[in-house]
């Protein structure tokens, strides 16, 4: 069964830094893109970043570009988002996710508050 | 940016109803990329339907997505009571996925 676990969210204030992880369990890690999208409350849903399954490539909104930086370990099966100067517009749950061969597959989310 | 514009923002129904919910894209999904997610208060979304039209594991048949290009559908048979939340969709086709803005399905 695939499974994500995020975990690293927490309360920071504005300027400061989270680092967010996902553990990645039930499939081939190492052969699969991955994603982080997240939901500030009471709002849609928005894709942050991508990293290709080979890491050569990664992706980022223009939101976060400059800010947040997406790596993964293929050996440890756990994706990680570096959030820097991180401002109160970053309030949000944030999801780690892939698309796979059945579909988009989504953990449980970590949620981040950034406020004074 | 591949924009993905739902519609109707709020659809009221009662249940027992026939739901109907769209989604068209600025420009072609790449190979039909196209998902529906239906998301209860508080939870993560739930995977509804993938490829456009495949119903994900475990999604009652009264699930159904079509379409292609531009244009996709996602229909509700018969509406349930726990069918009342909100549904997005999103296209995952591109290096950047994006989403709709989400139906809202609420109880007339």
């Amino acid at each position: 069964e695939v499974q994500l676990v995020e975990s690293g969210g927490g309360l920071v204030t504005p300027g400061g830094s989270l680092r967010l992880s996902c553990a990645a369990s039930g499939f081939t890690f190492s052969d699969w893109s991955m994603s982080w999208v997240r939901q500030a409350p009471g709002k849609g849903l928005e894709w942050v970043s991508s990293i290709s399954s080979s890491i050569i490539y990664m992706y980022y909104a223009d939101s976060v570009k400059g800010r947040f930086t997406i790596s993964r370990d293929n050996a440890k099966k756990s994706l990680c988002l570096q959030m820097n100067s991180l401002r109160a517009e970053d309030t949000a749950v944030y999801y780690c996710a892939f698309s796979g061969r059945y579909g988009v597959y989504w953990g449980q989310g970590t949620l981040v508050t950034v406020s004074s | 940016e591949i924009v993905l514009t739902q519609s109707p923002g709020t659809l009221s129904l009662s249940p027992g109803e026939r739901a109907t919910l769209s989604c068209r894209a600025s420009q072609s999904v790449s190979s039909s990329y196209l998902a529906w997610y239906q998301q209860k208060p508080g939870q993560a979304p739930r995977l509804l339907i993938y490829g456009a039209s495949s119903r994900a594991t475990g999604i009652p048949d009264r699930f159904s997505g079509s379409g292609s290009g531009t244009d996709f559908t996602l229909t509700i048979s018969r509406l349930e009571p726990e069918d009342f939340v909100v549904y997005y969709c999103q296209q995952y086709g591109s290096s950047s996925w994006t989403f709709g803005q989400g139906t809202k399905v609420e109880i007339k």
